[in-house]
């Protein structure tokens, strides 16, 4: 069975204080990972895609890599305007409806 | 940009009654999903259509039916609202085959 495991589920960290956000998966043919930002009360705001084991994306001080069992979400030198839940998601391989199956998420707070 | 808009970001309803939510989002995209969000429980996929008039179930479909007439529009139905029904509503949309999907901003149903 598809799954998606986040961990870990709430991390507090210092202003400046650099660290990753984990999502594990299994799936029988991974046709997408998706990572995605949160705010309270609001919808996910998409981040990135990735697509196969060595691939990384940037964006201002998120980066996002891919391994073949999970992908991190490495946050350098945060800001407390990077407080939010990061959602991850994966795309079954045998899926062409578009279907997601996501995490359940990691809250971070990020203090001054 | 994607913009994706939910008829009503808070809505509070009366047990029995029958709820309309409204997702219309303006990327010609093929696909449309309704999701609830709860805590603890995270994103759970109520029902998605890849194509007007055509609908599929996703993981808790119970209590809920669906409306896809115009492509551009995806209408979420609770026949007879119950109190366990209280939660986010999450309307997104992708293209067709891929899985990046956007989210509208929400509806916070109560049912009381």
């Amino acid at each position: 069975e598809d799954q998606v495991t986040q961990s870990p589920e709430a991390l507090r960290l210092q202003e400046g204080e650099s660290s990753s956000l984990n999502c594990s998966y299994t799936v029988s043919g991974l046709r997408g990972l998706f990572w995605y930002r949160q705010d309270p009360g609001k919808g996910p705001e998409f981040l990135f895609t990735l697509y196969s084991a060595g691939e990384e994306k940037e964006k201002e001080r998120l980066k996002a890599t891919l391994t073949k069992k999970e992908s991190f979400l490495h946050i350098t030198a945060p800001k407390p305007e990077d407080s939010a839940t990061y959602l991850c998601a994966v795309q079954d391989g045998s899926s062409n409806t578009g279907k997601l199956i996501f995490g359940q998420g990691t809250t971070l707070q990020v203090k001054p | 940009d994607v913009k994706v808009t939910q008829s009503s970001r808070y809505l509070v309803k009366r047990t029995g009654e029958k709820v309309f939510l409204e997702c219309v989002q303006d990327m010609d995209h093929e696909n449309m999903f309704w999701y609830r969000q709860d805590p603890g429980l995270g994103l759970r996929l109520i029902y998605f259509s890849y194509d007007v008039k055509m609908k599929e179930k996703g993981d808790i479909p119970e209590g809920y039916s669906v409306s896809r007439e115009k492509k551009e529009r995806f209408s979420l139905i609770l026949e007879s609202a119950s109190t366990n029904q209280t939660s986010m509503y999450l309307c997104a949309s992708s293209e067709a085959g891929r899985g990046e999907q956007y989210f509208g901003p929400g509806t916070r149903l109560t049912v009381t």
